[in-house]
């Protein structure tokens, strides 16, 4: 069983179109994540809810929408998608920051053309 | 804000080879610190754990120890093997959230 599961593994679209990635963890864990990791690696927080709350909003543009139906789900919604939108996507869930670490799903390769 | 320096990449070594990567980390108070390692097309795994000072974490033959009075958490291992290949990121916890250093990408050779 997938602990953090995400789809589409990868995703080709246009400039402009809108685009959801959809993100489960069957954990029960409280806590959802997603982040951004750049063509350099670097992976930066983009949000994080908490039991379907939003917690965590870093500076992203509001094209991005993330939605949270229940604890064990977390999908990213992101409108008239541009160029610089390209990158991988990672969905993470956790118990407990400080102890128990994060699980991440295997990620959502975007291409913008 | 707290922020977390790796040193820069790609290191490669040859089969057996010991291994270093440093980490060292800026916080204002103690948090909790963490090794993650990303397989070629893959998410990010746990590898290891500490959560205070002169904690030592260890796993699959890693280990590294929170050193709070050198702001440090290096990797090491003291012989790799080709499967190490990979990306490795060190991380701290913050207000609910991981703060990740830029990665540092290994290659093994046989």
């Amino acid at each position: 069983d997938t602990a953090v599961s995400q789809t589409p593994k990868y995703l080709v679209t246009q400039m402009g179109n809108d685009k959801s990635i959809k993100c489960e963890q069957n954990l029960g864990h409280d806590t959802m994540y997603w982040y951004k990791q750049d063509s350099k690696k670097f992976l930066k927080i983009m949000f994080s809810y908490n039991n379907k709350e939003l917690i965590i909003n870093e500076t992203v543009p509001n094209r991005f929408s993330p939605k949270s139906p229940d604890k064990a789900h977390l999908n990213l919604h992101i409108n008239s998608l541009e160029l610089g939108d390209s990158a991988v996507y990672f969905c993470a869930s956790s118990q407990d920051d400080r102890t128990g670490g994060f699980t991440f799903g295997s990620g959502t390769r975007l291409t913008v053309v | 804000g707290n922020s977390v320096t790796q040193m820069e990449g790609p290191v490669t070594l040859s089969e057996e080879a010991f291994l270093t990567i440093n980490c060292t980390y800026t916080a204002t108070g103690y948090p909790s610190l963490f090794w993650y390692v990303q397989y070629p097309g893959e998410g990010l795994q746990l590898l290891l754990k500490a959560t205070k000072a002169d904690d030592k974490g260890s796993n699959k033959g890693f280990e590294a120890t929170y050193r709070k009075e050198t702001t440090s958490f290096h990797l090491e291992k003291g012989s790799v093997q080709v499967s190490d290949s990979a990306v490795y990121f060190c991380a701290l916890s913050e207000g609910g959230k991981l703060i990740f250093g830029q990665g540092t990408e290994l290659s093994v050779k046989p």
